[in-house]
C-alpha cells in the first residue's frame, strides 16, 4: 500500500519563478494538506483541500495556491518565489470525517530559491 | 503561533525509557494532544493522540495530565533508530489543522 507520494524530491529556482509541486495522497485518502518545514523549523500548515476546494487556509499570501484534482491527488503552485520561500514543501493526506484524524505525511519536496 | 512548549533537546540511552515532557497550558476541551516524530530528511511520522485518558500503542504511551495542561511522551525501550525530533502539538478544534512548534530533538546513544 503505497504512502503520499510526492513530486519532485529536490528542485533548485530562482527569484521571480513559478513551481508546481505534486502529491498523490495514501490509497483510501480524499482530503489533502499541504505543509511549509523551514529549515530548524516545524511544518506551518498551508492550506487543505477535499472536494476540489480549498476548505481552510493558513497564513500563507495569495502567491501560494492550490488544487485538488477529481482522482484526489493535489498540486501546491507558488508563483513570484522569494528566497524565504526556500523549504521542505510536506504533503498529507486523511479520509475525510476520519474520527482518528491522523494524517499521513510524504516525504516532503525540497525547494531552494537561489 | 505553537500552543505547546517542548525542551529543544533530550538525550536517552539505549534501552532506557525516554521521557519526553510537552507543555500545552492554553489547550481547550475539545482539542486533542498528537506526537508525531521526524526522522532527518524524512516527512513526520504519526506516533500516539489523546484527548484526555492516557493512551498506549505499539510505539509509545501517552500520560495527560488530570488538568491536560501537559504531557508525556514515553517510548518504554529507545533504540538507536528512535533518535528524531518529536513533536507535541495540539489539533485545532474541528479541523485537521496541526501546529506544530519547533519539537524536541531526541538523541540515543549507545
Amino acid at each position: 500500500d503505497a504512502g503520499v507520494t510526492q513530486s519532485p524530491t529536490h528542485l533548485i529556482k530562482t527569484r521571480g519563478q513559478q513551481v508546481t509541486l505534486r502529491c498523490s495522497p495514501k490509497s483510501g485518502h480524499d482530503t489533502v494538506s499541504w505543509y511549509q518545514q523551514a529549515l530548524g523549523q516545524g511544518p506551518q500548515f498551508i492550506f487543505q483541500y477535499y472536494e476540489e476546494e480549498e476548505r481552510q487556509r493558513g497564513n500563507f499570501p495569495d502567491r501560494f495556491s492550490g488544487h485538488q484534482f477529481p482522482n484526489y491527488s493535489s498540486e501546491l503552485n507558488v508563483n513570484a518565489l522569494l528566497l524565504g520561500d526556500s523549504a521542505l514543501y510536506l504533503c498529507a493526506s486523511i479520509p475525510m470525517n476520519s474520527g482518528a484524524n491522523v494524517l499521513t505525511f510524504g516525504a516532503g519536496s525540497r525547494l531552494t530559491v537561489l | 503561533d505553537a500552543k505547546t512548549t517542548q525542551p529543544p533537546s533530550m538525550d536517552c540511552a539505549e534501552g532506557r525509557a525516554a521521557n519526553l515532557p510537552c507543555n500545552h497550558s492554553t489547550i481547550s476541551g475539545n482539542e486533542y494532544v498528537y506526537w508525531y516524530r521526524q526522522i532527518h530528511s524524512q516527512g513526520p511520522q504519526y506516533i500516539i493522540h489523546g484527548l484526555k485518558n492516557n493512551e498506549t500503542n505499539e510505539m509509545a504511551s501517552l500520560i495527560i495530565t488530570e488538568d491536560r495542561k501537559s504531557s508525556t511522551l514515553i517510548l518504554p525501550h529507545a533504540t538507536l533508530r528512535d533518535t528524531a525530533v518529536y513533536y507535541c502539538i495540539v489539533r485545532v478544534a474541528n479541523t485537521d489543522k496541526l501546529i506544530f512548534g519547533t519539537g524536541t530533538r531526541l538523541q540515543v546513544f549507545p
